[in-house]
């Protein structure tokens, strides 16, 4: 079955470690995002690619990093220098120059810090 | 920039009708996107509209009006399930970053 795959689902991180997200999909699709989402609040987008070894800003990229070695692969670290990670993050992608560019999320993984 | 409206919070019965608003401004526009989260899941896309008028999809209705930058989910049959926050979001033309509304948490009262 095609889809999106995140791991972990949950996650505990001490103050100071880098944690990394996996995110991984075989959907064939160019782009991926990456979105935070706090309790009661939408979806904040923090890196965006819409090709291999391409990657963009979003709107709250600070204290996190991406890579895009491979097309099916976008892992998200949340670095030390990111204040408040305790979040929801959820991974997406879409195929590029669909009409509909309809987003396909992942599971999504929870990261709460200690 | 964009800036996405919708309302924080509604309540309904089961077996109603719920209409959900939602109100844009952007530069540029290239379709509106509506999405169902259940808590703690990930969002499931539910309907899309580019042009302005009514999309039907079983139970679940959408509209656009692109002039007055305004689309509405429509809900009928309330369910139990229905019970979840409901996102739209807008595509600017200049690239593929959806822009997501802060949600509108619907509870389905029996």
């Amino acid at each position: 079955d095609g889809g999106i795959t995140q791991s972990p689902k949950y996650l505990f991180r001490k103050e100071g470690q880098n944690v990394t997200l996996s995110c991984e999909q075989n959907l064939n699709h160019d782009a991926m995002y990456w979105y935070r989402q706090d309790p009661g609040q939408g979806l904040r987008l923090i890196y965006y690619s819409q090709i291999v070894n391409d990657f963009q800003k979003g709107d709250i990229a600070e204290g996190y990093s991406v890579s895009r070695e491979k097309k099916e692969s976008f892992p998200l670290t949340v670095t030390s220098a990111q204040k408040n990670p305790t979040a929801f993050y959820l991974c997406a992608s879409c195929a590029s120059g669909r009409n509909t560019g309809e987003l396909f999320f992942g599971e999504g993984s929870r990261l709460t810090v200690l | 920039g964009q800036n996405i409206d919708q309302p924080t919070e509604m309540t309904a019965t089961e077996g109603a009708i719920v209409q959900i608003n939602c109100t844009y401004q952007t530069s540029g526009f290239n379709g509106l996107f509506w999405y169902q989260q259940h808590a703690g899941e990930a969002p499931t896309f539910l309907s899309y509209n580019v042009l302005d008028g009514l999309e039907e999809k079983g139970r679940f209705s959408s509209f656009l009006s692109r002039s007055k930058g305004y689309s509405y989910l429509l809900l009928k049959e309330l369910q139990m399930k229905d019970s979840a926050s409901y996102l739209c979001a807008v595509r600017p033309p200049w690239g593929q970053n959806f822009v997501f509304g802060p949600g509108t948490r619907l509870s389905v009262l029996p």
